[in-house]
């Protein structure tokens, strides 16, 4: 039984540049949350899709923006990188909305962005 | 103040200590709470969800005080495999901040 995979695992981008990260869920999952985690820091929520829809999202810019497939596997895109956006880029997959009746989250091993 | 607070750490013990992480979350409106472990430049991993009634897994207890808005989690007869960062991680799930907030982490480091 796959995990969640994520791909790239490392990025190397300059500022402006937009970078696409991909997602795939735990089989037989249906959500899909990304969170960003600096160095030093816990993660923090970006968005989360469910049944092709963002349904839920944190406080970050619009240059964040993603989406889900009918396969359940999602996409991040970030456009005008800052330096500030360099960070571990988290995928987590769930069966139906995550956190609401304890429902666990399975996370990918994360893509890692430099952004230079 | 931040949603979830956590130990500053980090915590260097011996083998067989019995450790304690405390940590706090600001919004009384949250509905489920856990606590993840992460590795070096690895994922968080669920380590245990918290429940209102306490609960053990082997050598782990949560403990979740709701009034105080205060969670709990206690390492006892500590391996080195413990070594890790723990998050506390709070569901305020609608909230304006979403889906999961997560604390900074507590590093734990278990020594021979």
């Amino acid at each position: 039984d796959a995990g969640v995979t994520q791909s790239p695992t490392h990025l190397i981008k300059t500022r402006g540049q937009q970078v696409t990260l991909r997602c795939s869920p735990k089989s037989g999952h249906d959500t899909v949350s990304w969170y960003q985690q600096a160095l030093g820091q816990g993660p923090q929520f970006i968005f989360q899709y469910y049944e092709e829809e963002e349904r839920q999202r944190g406080n970050f810019p619009d240059r964040f923006s993603g989406h889900q497939f009918p396969n359940y596997s999602s996409e991040l895109n970030v456009n005008a990188l800052l330096l500030g956006d360099s960070a571990l880029y988290l995928c987590a997959s769930s069966l139906g909305l995550a956190g609401a009746n304890y429902n666990e989250q399975f996370f990918g091993p994360g893509t890692r962005l430099t952004v230079l | 103040r931040k949603e979830v607070e956590q130990d500053p750490g980090p915590f260097n013990v011996p083998e067989g200590a019995t450790v304690a992480f405390n940590c706090t979350y600001s919004n009384s409106a949250s509905q489920s709470f856990f606590w993840y472990r992460q590795d070096c430049r690895k994922e968080p991993k669920l380590l245990m969800s918290v429940y209102s009634s306490g609960n053990e897994d082997g050598r782990f207890t949560a403990q979740l005080n709701r009034a105080s808005q205060y969670i709990s989690l206690l390492i006892r007869d500590s391996k080195l495999s413990d070594s890790a960062t723990y998050l506390c991680v709070v569901n305020n799930y609608g909230g304006s901040q979403g889906n999961l907030i997560f604390g900074k982490g507590t590093k734990l480091s278990v020594k021979p």
